[in-house]
């Protein structure tokens, strides 16, 4: 199975904050990288597909890229919304593999 | 407004069964592949598996594979997922979730989950 390693697990900052979330795969997964946002309580949210497309209705503070092993997940400037739990996810290959989270809190 | 619904969850023993069903609207069913993702108490995302628009096709984790069953119903607009010789391990809140027209494995819409709790 494909191994998908976020950093940080958690990240404290403030809002209007530039933040940057790093994801890597065990293996090349080409572009076949995803992004959610999950708030507590909340379904997972789609943010972002195919390494650094945006899903329609996100904010364009949201970015992301990368390619093959390594992809990032930038939000420019942090607004009180954004502070959840972000997920990374590959679907290049079966079985789909989640990275454990990266909890995003305000400090 | 795409609008997914999950149900059956609950409490059941270790070794007993659990179908899930999920109610689909607001788009058309058929056209897209269909997935279930679960998520452990205070835990990260697992995805469990998927099915095809036409149900000919499915996938699954090796954790609930012979254990687990995918399938469809389009003329009703639903998703099931029959459990079987459930483990303490299978506890999780689980999604429905859909795939975007014309991938497999793209994620674009949530439903709320339905929690399952396997404990004697």
């Amino acid at each position: 199975d494909i191994q998908m390693t976020q950093s940080p697990s958690s990240l404290s900052a403030s809002v209007g904050d530039r933040v940057t979330i790093t994801c890597r795969a065990s293996q090349d997964i080409s572009n076949y990288l995803a992004w959610f946002q999950q708030k507590p309580g909340k379904a997972p949210k789609s943010l972002i597909y195919l390494a650094s497309s945006l899903q329609s209705g996100v904010p364009s503070r949201f970015s992301a890229s990368g390619s093959g092993t390594y992809f990032t997940l930038t939000i420019s400037s942090l607004q009180p919304e954004d502070f959840a739990a972000y997920y990374c996810q590959q679907y290049h290959i079966y079985p789909i593999t989640f990275g454990l989270g990266t909890r995003l809190e305000i400090k | 407004e795409v609008l997914l619904v999950e149900s059956g969850g609950g409490l059941v023993q270790p070794g007993g069964s659990l179908r899930l069903s999920c109610a689909a609207s607001g788009f058309t069913f058929s056209s897209h592949w269909m997935h279930w993702v679960r998520q452990a108490p205070g835990k990260g995302l697992e995805w469990v598996a998927n099915i095809k628009e036409d149900g000919t096709e499915n996938y699954y984790v090796d954790s609930v594979k012979g254990r687990f069953t995918i399938s469809r119903d389009n003329a009703k607009n639903s998703l099931y997922l029959q459990m079987n010789s459930l483990r303490v391990e299978d506890t999780a809140l689980y999604y429905c979730a859909r795939a975007s027209s014309g991938t497999r494995k793209r994620l674009d819409s949530w439903g709320q989950g339905t929690l399952v709790t396997v404990s004697s």
